[in-house]
């Protein structure tokens, strides 16, 4: 069965702490994405990556930056978290046909 | 970019009842994919369905392309069935979400 596996499940940070998110695909992906999921806004697109060492930014970019140095794994890096970044954080990757999703990483930023 | 609406955005649903989602969109797609979110948060694919009509299980779904819309049906519903359904589409860049349809089934 296809994964992809996001490290943590549940994550605690404080203010200005730098923050990794860490997502692993097995299916040989090009392509990478990072969304957040808050209340009322839905699921907003952060960055995606459609290669090695590839970035682009989405809706949302502010506050993140990633990383995609091997095909298979894309990070999300938040430099200096903030309160306002405590939200859903959902990796996805496609290979043009269909996005599949890992499980999700609740980040709280206090 | 392109719009996504989904309706209704709540449905209560007693078992064994049936139901329609639908996702309206503006835009030509390239990839239309419905998904249940769980109460863990996890995405999980139900369709990919830019065209035509798929079905699994108690669940199918139809897009009509030229129209810009697409419907997803639940028959029998069973508690289990409780939770978020999104439709996501997808036209010459990424995956844009509706608001979604948050269900809930009584037993």
């Amino acid at each position: 069965d296809v994964k992809v596996t996001q490290s943590s499940r549940y994550l605690v940070k404080r203010t200005g702490e730098k923050v990794f998110l860490e997502c692993v695909q097995d299916m040989d992906h090009e392509n990478m994405f990072w969304y957040r999921q808050d209340p009322g806004l839905g699921l907003r697109l952060i960055y995606f990556s459609y290669d090695v060492k590839m970035k682009e930014k989405g809706d949302i970019p502010e506050g993140y930056s990633v990383s995609r140095e091997k095909k298979e794994r894309f990070s999300l890096i938040l430099e200096s978290a903030s309160t306002n970044q405590t939200s859903m954080y959902l990796c996805a990757s496609s290979s043009g046909i269909g996005y599949t999703f890992g499980s999700g990483t609740r980040l709280t930023v206090v | 970019g392109i719009q996504v609406e989904q309706s209704p955005p709540d449905l209560i649903l007693q078992e064994g009842a049936n139901s329609t989602l639908r996702c309206n969109f503006s835009d030509s797609v390239n990839n239309l994919q419905w998904f249940h979110q769980n109460p863990w948060g996890q995405l999980i694919n139900l369709f990919y369905i830019p065209s035509g009509t798929k079905q699994n299980g108690r669940l199918s779904a139809t897009t009509v392309a030229t129209e810009r819309y697409s419907l997803l049906y639940i028959s029998s519903s069973q508690t289990t069935d409780s939770g978020v359904y999104f439709c996501a589409v997808e036209g010459y860049s990424t995956l844009t979400f509706g608001k979604g349809t948050m269900l809930l089934v009584s037993p």
